[in-house]
């Protein structure tokens, strides 16, 4: 495989449950991120991890839990969350922070009920 | 004040036009430029990136960089149905990156 690639595609989850997306990337970068895309709104940067530490957590509620085991590999857990949360989430790599270019997965689209 | 604006559209065209994408930004410090595609449901995919004024030619994509008016665009000649898509700038200082909102485009063959 190459690139990024996340799963799951679509999740349809009620508020009170628990669950985690997973993103895997295979271009040998050491920058990982998560963010929100909504409908006509900008993306929206949640976190960011450079070398598996946490460099910026963007004012993300705590219901948004992120997990970077290693370089090549990033975690997304969710527990109840809200309505407003149904959006896009899109994963994305870059070689180093913040000044090249990120590469995207294809997103996560997540559905509160 | 926004740190970048783009006009989300839509913008339709007729096959073979070519299309002009902008985006202003208020921030000087920003350095480096970018523009994504994204197709309904897929992931924004880098297209151009660029670190000076000037321009840079990539196929049938031209992205331009104004400083001094603070002012990117990225040109596509020649457009393709396979053109339509949601078209982010993206701009960082080196330490944060900003996206605009995206411009929705349809090229109708």
């Amino acid at each position: 495989e190459t690139g990024v690639t996340q799963t799951p595609r679509h999740l349809v989850m009620g508020m009170t449950n628990k669950k985690s997306l997973k993103c895997e990337q295979h271009l040998g970068h050491n920058a990982m991120y998560w963010y929100k895309q909504s409908a006509k709104k900008p993306l929206e940067l949640m976190f960011v991890y450079n070398f598996k530490e946490q460099t910026e957590n963007n004012s993300v509620p705590s219901r948004f839990s992120p997990e970077c085991p290693n370089s090549s590999h990033l975690f997304l857990h969710l527990h109840t969350l809200q309505p407003e949360d149904s959006a896009l989430y899109l994963c994305a790599s870059s070689p180093r922070t913040p000044d090249q270019p990120q590469h995207f997965g294809d997103g996560t689209r997540l559905s509160i009920l | 004040q926004k740190e970048v604006e783009q006009d989300p559209g839509p913008l339709s065209v007729p096959e073979g036009a070519i299309v002009s994408l902008n985006c202003t930004y208020s921030n000087s410090a920003f350095q480096y430029f970018m523009w994504y595609r994204q197709y309904s449901r897929k992931g924004p995919e880098l297209l151009m990136y660029t670190y000076s004024s000037g321009n840079k030619e990539d196929g049938r994509f031209t992205a331009q960089v104004d400083k001094s008016s603070k002012y990117i665009s990225l040109f596509i000649r020649d457009s393709q149905p396979s053109d339509s898509a949601t078209y982010l700038c993206a701009m960082t200082t080196g330490n944060q990156f900003y996206f605009g909102t995206g411009t929705s485009l349809t090229v109708i063959p």
